[in-house]
């Protein structure tokens, strides 16, 4: 199984800040890494496949990077919105699996 | 645009089992474009996934949780079920369900529905 480390667990951002969420597979998975935003009490919503294409209606200040082992969620200039958990997730190899999830708050 | 409905008992006994359905609209489960999937995710922690079905019936499943699921597909109904037999309080959990792709650079699941809650307690 495929398991994915997401640093940090928290990260408390000021409006305007730019954002980075890593990501890091326990094998290489190539480009097989998808980000999603998690609202409270809603469900995940698709930011970002295959590591970095990106999804239409997303906002431009979400991107991705990274292949094989290590991948890059980055948010240009935090907005109020963006308040949210963020996950990665793997479909490379079975059973498919989630990062720990990485919360963003706004200070 | 496609959209997904969970349904089920928000509450089963320890040893039971937990039943849901997913039902599908503005879309057909039997596009052989897609697979149908169940996630899960107790409060405030990460996300699980339990495992697919496939168009043509094939299912994969989650082995920490395989011994005790089945995934099937009512096509007439446009619907997909969730079958976790013998649940414990650790199954307590927000069940959603998921349609992902089933094509080369399109295996990521992009469409979720609204989840649903499932409590394990006498």
């Amino acid at each position: 199984e495929v398991v994915l480390t997401q640093s940090p667990d928290l990260q408390s951002v000021t409006p305007k800040e730019k954002v980075t969420i890593t990501c890091r597979a326990s094998q290489s998975i190539g480009s097989s890494l998808h980000w999603y935003q998690q609202k409270p009490d809603q469900s995940p919503k698709l930011l970002i496949k295959y590591a970095s294409l990106s999804i239409s209606g997303v906002p431009s200040r979400f991107s991705g990077s990274g292949s094989g082992t290590d991948f890059t969620l980055t948010i240009n200039s935090l907005e109020a919105e963006d308040a949210a958990t963020y996950f990665c997730h793997q479909t490379s190899s079975f059973p498919l699996t989630f990062g720990g999830g990485t919360k963003v708050e706004i200070k | 645009q496609v959209q997904l409905q969970e349904s089920g008992p928000g509450l089963v006994k320890p040893s039971q089992t937990l039943s849901l359905t997913c039902t599908v609209s503005a879309g057909s489960i039997s596009s052989g474009s897609y697979y149908w999937s169940w996630v899960r995710q107790p409060a405030g922690k990460g996300l699980e996934w339990i495992g697919r079905i496939y168009t043509n019936g094939i299912t994969n499943y989650n082995p920490s949780l395989k011994s005790r699921v089945t995934i099937s597909g009512d096509t007439s109904k446009n619907q997909f079920s969730l079958h976790l037999s013998s649940v414990t309080a650790a199954d307590t959990a927000v069940y959603y369900c998921a349609r992902g792709g089933n094509s080369i650079g399109y295996y990521y699941m992009d469409v979720w529905g609204k989840g649903t809650t499932v409590t394990v307690s006498s």
